[in-house]
């Protein structure tokens, strides 16, 4: 069974861009959250989604927005880039009452 | 408001012995908790976990212990081994709001010293 899948891997972008990262969550799993991780903050909760809902937003800016697609898919976006959203984007995909989170490898994303 | 700490950013061991990483949490509604390894450049990957309801799980190597009156938890890690030196995070599930949300802890850099 394939794990959760992170597109793309690593990415550069200027300051004032705009950027869209994408996930594909293990077959069968309906929820997919995503984290930011950055040197020294741990994982960072940035918002859950659950059959094109989104059910849990952590505390970030408008700028960071996502979606779920009908075949549990996800994207999230992140508008007008400052240099501190470099960092380490992963996506994690659990099933209706799943009791664990399984994390892709992450879009290392910096902005210069 | 850090929910989840973990005070310890890093912890070295020699190889053989045994590595304990704590975790402390500041909600009694927490109600599953769960522990990570992540190696640089890949994501985190799922260790071990334990229900509130239970106050010891063991997978192999690894335990996780719980202590519901002193909201903290600890991985216990017997035998060490250097493969084991990577970012070790713990996390604690919030189903306060009706839905789940993982709350994750700063992580402890372990380092197995062979």
């Amino acid at each position: 069974k394939a794990g959760v899948t992170q597109t793309p891997r690593y990415l550069i972008k200027t300051r004032g861009q705009q950027v869209t990262l994408s996930c594909s969550p293990i077959s069968g799993h309906r929820s997919v959250s995503w984290y930011q991780q950055t040197p020294g903050q741990g994982l960072q909760f940035l918002f859950e989604y659950f059959s094109e809902t989104q059910r849990n937003k952590g505390n970030f800016p408008g700028r960071f927005s996502g979606r779920q697609f009908s075949n549990s898919r996800s994207e999230m976006n992140v508008s007008t880039l400052e240099l501190g959203d470099s960092a380490l984007y992963l996506c994690a995909s659990s099933s209706f009452n799943g009791n664990t989170i399984y994390f892709g490898e992450g879009s290392w994303l910096t902005v210069v | 408001d850090q929910q989840v700490k973990q005070n310890s950013p890093s912890l070295s061991v020699q190889e053989g012995r045994i590595s304990i990483l704590n975790c402390d949490y500041t909600n009694s509604m927490f109600d599953y908790f769960l522990w990570y390894k992540k190696y640089p450049a890949e994501g985190p990957t799922f260790l071990i976990s334990i229900s509130s309801i239970k106050d010891k799980n063991e997978d192999g190597r690894f335990t996780v212990f719980l202590n519901k009156s002193a909201k903290h938890l600890s991985l216990h890690i017997v035998p060490s081994q250097p493969g084991d030196s990577a970012v070790y995070f713990c996390a604690a599930r919030d189903t306060t709001s009706g839905t789940y949300k993982y709350i994750f802890g700063t992580g402890t850099r372990l380092k197995v010293l062979a």
